[in-house]
Order: structure tokens, then C-alpha cells, then sequence
């Protein structure tokens, strides 16, 4: 079974408007990780956001947030006001306390940001 | 602090060729990773380095050998490229616990012909 789940290849979103991009894990181990990354057209992976298994409030950094939820399994990233800049590929990952350093990444969304 | 450094950045072998990759972090952690990128396949983890002295298979470890040199370097081998190795190929480190992200290097872009 896939460990990280990206299901939009490809989004769209008007600029200054808010996206969300979804993403789904498979784990059992209790602790655990969630990660999102932003892959730009130049190729670096830049880190934006983590949760943790135990955080009881959802992950906030600048203008991105997670929506954790944690029963539903799913790490979504919510952009709000996008910007021009933020057209790239969106990478979640999952790293597992018990595996302890093994990242496991989904396939990624790419989101385009429209004038 | 140069964070996580990646040599060659571009490279173009022949079948059969052999080359190494070299990846350094002056971060101090403990662990490092190499993966992959292929278009449509995200990252995909072919070896990785828990601590200096130690290495384990990831997902797609074939055709591929690794060397944890010391605990700032961490280098990947192909003995004899072939054209399914042709990737965009990432050096991450990380600490070894479960709430530290991983630091990318800039990526080696490698064409197999």
C-alpha cells in the first residue's frame, strides 16, 4: 500500500485566491511526521511545513497551514492568497517514529497559479 | 553554512559507464538519503544512512551502491549506467528523529544514452 497518497496530478487557482492540496498516509505507528515540500520549475525542494502525530493544534507557517486530520488520516496544505510564485510541485511526506529515518513521498501536485 | 552540496550538477554517461556521485552536509546530522526523481514518480528513496558506519536499501536500490565516507559525506555509485538510470538524482540530510525535515541538496541531473 502506498504510504503517501496524492491524488490531483494538476490544480488550478485564481491568484489571491485560497487552494488546498490533499494528501493521504497510511501508517500504524502512533508517532509519526508529515511533511510538505514545494518543488519549484528551478528543482529545488524546499521544506514548508511540518506537523507532528501528537500536535493538537494544526501546523501554520506565513500563508500555509495544515489541515490535520488526524482520524480521516489526512495532511492537507491550504495556500491562502496565492501568488505568481507559488506555481510549482507540492510534495507531502511521512516519516515514521519506528522506521525512524525513512521519508516516504507522494507523487506530487502540481498547482498553477492564474492571473 | 552551505547546507547540503551535491557534485556533479549535470552529467551524461554512455551505457556501461561508471560514476559517483558526491554528496557532503555541514549541517552535522546524523542521517543522509539519496533518491530519485522521475517525471510522474515523486521522490523514491534508492539508499539511505541512518548514522556514519551504516547503510540501508530504500525503495529502488538496484544497479546503485552507496559509501557513508564520514558523517559529512555520503556518495552514490552507478558501476554500469543504463538508460533507465537517467533521473534527476537528490542528497537530503536530516537529524534522526521523526519531527526534523530533510535539507536537499540541488540535485545531479544525470542522462544515460
Amino acid at each position: 500500500a502506498q504510504k503517501i497518497t496524492q491524488t490531483q496530478p494538476g490544480m488550478f487557482v485564481q491568484e489571491k485566491e485560497a487552494v488546498t492540496l490533499d494528501c493521504t498516509y497510511d501508517t500504524s505507528d502512533p508517532s509519526y511526521g508529515l511533511f510538505w515540500y514545494k518543488q519549484p520549475s528551478s528543482g529545488e525542494m524546499i521544506f514548508l511545513i511540518y506537523q507532528g502525530s501528537y500536535d493538537q493544534q494544526n501546523a501554520t507557517e506565513g500563508r500555509y497551514s495544515l489541515n490535520f486530520q488526524k482520524a480521516r488520516k489526512s495532511a492537507n496544505l491550504v495556500i491562502s492568497a496565492s501568488q505568481l510564485g507559488d506555481s510549482a510541485m507540492y510534495f507531502c511526506a511521512m516519516r515514521e517514529a519506528n522506521t525512524g529515518n525513512q521519508f516516504y513521498f507522494g507523487t506530487g501536485t502540481s498547482l498553477t497559479v492564474i492571473p | 553554512n552551505a547546507g547540503v552540496t551535491q557534485t556533479p550538477k549535470f552529467q551524461v554517461l554512455k551505457t556501461g559507464q561508471s560514476m559517483t556521485l558526491q554528496c557532503a552536509q555541514d549541517m552535522n546530522h546524523n542521517s543522509m538519503y539519496w533518491y530519485r526523481q522521475d517525471p510522474g514518480m515523486g521522490l523514491r528513496l534508492i539508499y539511505y544512512s541512518a548514522s556514519e558506519g551504516t547503510t540501508d536499501k530504500g525503495e529502488v536500490p538496484n544497479g546503485y551502491n552507496v559509501s557513508r565516507l564520514n558523517k559529512r559525506e555520503f556518495s552514490l555509485r552507478l558501476e554500469s549506467a543504463a538508460p533507465s538510470q537517467t533521473s534527476v538524482y537528490f542528497c537530503a540530510s536530516s537529524e534522526g528523529v521523526a519531527y526534523n525535515e530533510q535539507f536537499f541538496g540541488p540535485g545531479t541531473r544525470l542522462t544515460v544514452l
